[in-house]
């Protein structure tokens, strides 16, 4: 079983609402990754968790707070976000001694 | 910094062969990875070089030279379903991150 799920499929939010998208995986993987994606563009890495730990934050805006509660699921929520923020957020998975990452469908985030 | 450069789009018939170019100019490099995104859909891992050399599945194939910061994917027969954007990949750290390229829009036509 390679697969990512990510819930929801589609959030559409104000810039004062609270949410969160969910990642989870069963592959055992300890490596969990969140990038966005603008259309017609490549993913953006924005947090690297490695065995639960936060070991990359590309110096993303503190309005995304990732979290790893264990390590099948990986959380990223969402406050006073802006319409910029608008994207497709993607989760992906690796495991050890291989560069392969496997994504998730995503969450087609609006920011209105 | 880190670069990597593909052809923003390719167009060709079914039952083609179509290659994609990458150049990657890296402070590191551990490899090489394809991923193909259809519209709408997640990226998927297609193919992956740390040496050099052609590395195939199915009709898919990657290759890769390390002297030349260059590699390329090879897609045979090419089918309808094939139309998608392909993101040449490096890990150029350490850290199993991956920088992408800004990805070549493949377009199949009957």
């Amino acid at each position: 079983d390679t697969e990512v799920t990510q819930t929801p499929k589609h959030l559409v939010m104000g810039m004062t609402n609270k949410k969160s998208l969910k990642c989870e995986q069963h592959m055992g993987h300890r490596a969990m990754y969140w990038y966005k994606q603008k259309a017609k563009k490549p993913p953006e890495l924005m947090f690297v968790y490695s065995y639960e730990k936060l070991s990359i934050n590309e110096s993303v805006p503190s309005r995304f707070s990732p979290e790893c509660p264990n390590s099948s699921l990986l959380n990223l929520h969402l406050h006073a976000l802006q319409p910029e923020d608008s994207a497709l957020y993607l989760c992906a998975s690796r495991g050890g001694g291989t560069d392969t990452q496997y994504f998730g469908p995503g969450t087609r985030l609006t920011v209105l | 910094g880190q670069s990597l450069e593909q052809p923003s789009e390719v167009t060709a018939v079914e039952g083609a062969i179509v290659q994609i170019n990458c150049t990657y100019q890296t402070s590191g490099f551990y490899g090489l990875s394809w991923y193909q995104q259809h519209d709408g859909g997640a990226p998927t891992f297609l193919s992956y070089n740390a040496l050099d050399g052609l590395e195939e599945t199915g009709r898919f194939s990657s290759f890769l030279s390390r002297s030349d910061s260059y590699g390329y994917l090879l897609l045979q027969e090419l089918q309808m379903k094939d139309s998608a954007s392909y993101f040449c990949a490096v890990r150029d750290s350490g850290y199993s991150t991956l920088t992408f390229g800004k990805g070549t829009m493949l377009l199949v036509s009957p």
